[in-house]
């Protein structure tokens, strides 16, 4: 049971880059949500998805795009790569409904110069 | 909006010690959820515990439990018999009936042999 796979692990953007992140997990969860983890200021809420074809904004959204065709896959687009962007950046997912475990991914390292 | 406080960004204690981390929340809800998540240097996110909020009795997994007290909003979680392996990041998060999981700013906790 692979989990929740992200790639890449890590990558090096210049200024103005776009890339996508991947996120897949393979155990059916509904919901999906990509999380950015900065020093000092703890996991912050992108986007996310309660399934296939929704997606919704979270906290910090721009900069960034993401769509659900899928149940496993939910990638995460950047338009135009910003210094600012430079984060560790979670996938993560769970079975829709109140209090279900989330299962995170283990990490996209991503630095913007 | 729901947000979540850890007031401790850094804590140290011997090992074999008991540490307290504590969590406080914002809500208006009365059905919600709470967790703590560990997040070791690896930086993978693993589920310590989780707390269902109509639930009064505080949840227990082995060395850890909490004290959820609902009238004050406050979450705290206590690590008996601290281990080396405990050193990590620990996240407190809300997450309130079929919506998306809020996180606390974590506490840095070091087990020093």
């Amino acid at each position: 049971n692979a989990g929740v796979t992200q790639t890449p692990k890590f990558q090096v953007l210049k200024t103005g880059q776009s890339m996508t992140l991947q996120c897949a997990q393979d155990m059916n969860h509904e919901y999906m949500s990509w999380y950015r983890q900065d020093p000092g200021m703890g996991l912050r809420l992108i986007h996310y998805s309660v399934g296939a074809g929704i997606t919704d904004q979270g906290e910090v959204p721009n900069g960034y795009n993401v769509s659900r065709s899928t149940t496993e896959d939910f990638p995460l687009r950047l338009l135009s790569a910003a210094p600012s962007q430079t984060s560790v950046y979670f996938c993560a997912s769970s079975y829709r409904g109140a209090g279900n475990t989330i299962y995170f991914g283990e990490g996209s390292w991503l630095t913007v110069v | 909006a729901q947000t979540v406080t850890q007031s401790q960004p850094e804590m140290s204690v011997q090992e074999a010690e008991t540490v307290t981390l504590s969590c406080t929340y914002d809500t208006s809800e009365n059905n919600y959820y709470l967790f703590w998540y560990k997040q070791p240097p690896s930086r993978q996110m693993i589920l310590v515990i989780r707390q269902e909020a109509y639930k009064q009795q505080n949840a227990t997994e082995n060395r850890f439990s909490v004290n959820f007290q609902k009238a004050a909003k406050s979450f705290s979680l206590k690590i008996s018999d601290s281990q080396l392996g405990d050193t990590a990041m620990y996240f407190c998060a809300f997450m309130k009936r079929n919506d998306k999981i809020i996180f606390g700013k974590g506490t840095r906790l070091h087990i020093l042999p």
